[in-house]
């Protein structure tokens, strides 16, 4: 059962343009983090919320998550080819056991 | 460079074989995950450490599969006779307790023949 979905799984856009994708759940969390992943390397981490309603800007990337603490939504502004890669949510509770969502892959064409 | 690190990156294996993972985290973080990641999918828990102790394990983590953090430092993954559905990237990450968010190493890429 997959606990954590991530919508689209694959986003193709021209350079310039932005974009949303979106994290959604049935569960609580007690925080929800997103995390950026290139080819053979491990995740690196962008932003933890914590808060319902809470948002968080990181330059050009805003992160929202829900006032229900369920859902969450990462906001690209003008996206650049270095924004290229995999987005992967996951959804913590308690003591910090973590579980993903399969992820947003996306591309950003020059 | 004071991030998480893993050895080997890559390691290529028969079938049958044993093999074993390395990973050291950040320093002063006393919690250590693995996971595994295939393909298409995001990284599946498998156990996690709080200083020494093995806290969970998932279901996942098969008779064949053990991990240790023997000081609270550097922790091991081995996988013993190894199949071809270990194929995988195993990751490692670390964390403060009671931090938000993890600290992930560049994996160890496992092919198994």
């Amino acid at each position: 059962t997959q606990l954590l979905e991530q919508s689209p799984q694959f986003l193709s856009i021209q350079e310039g343009e932005n974009l949303t994708v979106y994290c959604n759940s049935s569960s609580v969390f007690s925080s929800l983090q997103w995390y950026r992943q290139e080819p053979g390397e491990g995740p690196v981490l962008l932003v933890t919320v914590v808060t319902g309603g809470e948002v968080k800007k990181l330059k050009r990337l805003t992160f929202q998550f829900g006032d229900a603490r369920k859902d969450s939504s990462l906001h690209i502004t003008a996206a650049q080819p270095g924004d290229t890669g995999l987005y992967l949510c996951a959804g913590a509770w308690g003591y910090q056991k973590v579980t993903f969502g399969i992820g947003t892959k996306l591309q950003v064409i020059p | 460079d004071t991030g998480v690190s893993q050895d080997p990156r890559h390691k290529i294996t028969k079938r049958g074989q044993n093999v074993t993972f390395r990973c050291d985290p950040i320093s002063e973080h006393n919690r250590l995950y693995w996971y595994r990641q295939t393909l298409g999918q995001g990284p599946e828990f498998l156990t996690y450490f709080q200083n020494e102790a093995q806290l969970e394990k998932s279901r996942l983590l098969s008779d064949r599969f053990s991990a240790e953090r023997p000081k609270g430092s550097f922790s091991t993954l081995e996988i013993q006779r190894t199949e071809q559905g270990d194929s995988a990237m195993y990751l490692c990450a670390s964390s403060l307790a009671g931090g938000a968010g993890q600290y992930f190493g560049p994996g160890t890429r496992l092919t198994v023949t």
